[in-house]
């Protein structure tokens, strides 16, 4: 069965902090998609990134950058010099494109950054 | 682009009662989801529409629960009778393609007394 794991709960930093994200997955296919979305105060999902099991290139975009390894299954997010803006709950997910595209989610984590 | 949008945002009705909420997809997306967020767990998948079929419904708790999405364009997901577990954020998805990114909508926060 495929399932996604943020253990954290809630994190709180003081803006200007490094914090990282951990998402683990489990999923018996070779084929497949991780994706990070944020969910602002405002409710609605922002994607953030998609990412496919072939490749394991890390990448960043200005301060986010993830971190994917298929050797422990993880692919966790790190914010670099964190902003009160970030605050939110972010939340990992994993796809199965040979099936329907749905998305199985983790339980996501509520960052608060504070001034 | 107007962007995937759900009414109504907030709904509190009693248990018994039935509560239809809506999702319009962005236009000439033809993958449709429906996902649920109970209050402090994970988003869990509801069902899948590609136009006007249902491709997996597998995540629907119960027969209390009928999507339908007549005519490929919006869809209607309807709670009938509502029970006090059915609290909690239903959210829409839209995408061209299943392999492409899912868009989501700002959720429908139901609340069932």
């Amino acid at each position: 069965a495929q399932k996604v794991t943020q253990a954290q709960t809630e994190i709180s930093v003081v803006e200007k902090e490094d914090v990282t994200l951990d998402c683990v997955y489990e999923t018996r296919d070779t084929t497949y998609y991780l994706f990070w979305y944020k969910q602002p105060p405002s409710g609605e999902l922002v994607f953030l990134i998609r990412r496919n099991s072939f490749d394991e290139q890390n990448e960043i975009s200005g301060r986010y950058s993830w971190n994917f390894q298929k050797s422990t299954s993880s692919f966790n997010f790190t914010i670099t010099a964190s902003q009160v803006v970030d605050s939110a709950v972010y939340f990992c997910a994993l796809s199965d494109p040979s099936n329907t595209g749905k998305l199985i989610f983790g339980q996501g984590t509520t960052l608060q950054v504070k001034p | 682009e107007a962007g995937v949008t759900q009414f109504p945002s907030h709904s509190v009705i009693e248990k018994g009662q039935t509560v239809t909420l809506r999702c319009d997809p962005i236009s000439g997306h033809d993958n449709l989801y429906w996902y649920r967020r109970v209050m402090g767990k994970e988003i869990k998948f509801l069902l899948h529409f590609v136009k006007e079929s249902k491709q997996d419904e597998s995540g629907m708790p119960n027969n209390r629960f009928l999507a339908e999405r007549t005519g490929g364009t919006y869809s209607t997901l309807k709670v009938q009778p509502a029970e006090l577990e059915d609290s909690g954020v239903y959210f829409c998805a839209s995408s061209q393609d299943r392999l492409r990114q899912q868009f989501f909508g700002p959720g429908t926060r139901l609340t069932v007394l």
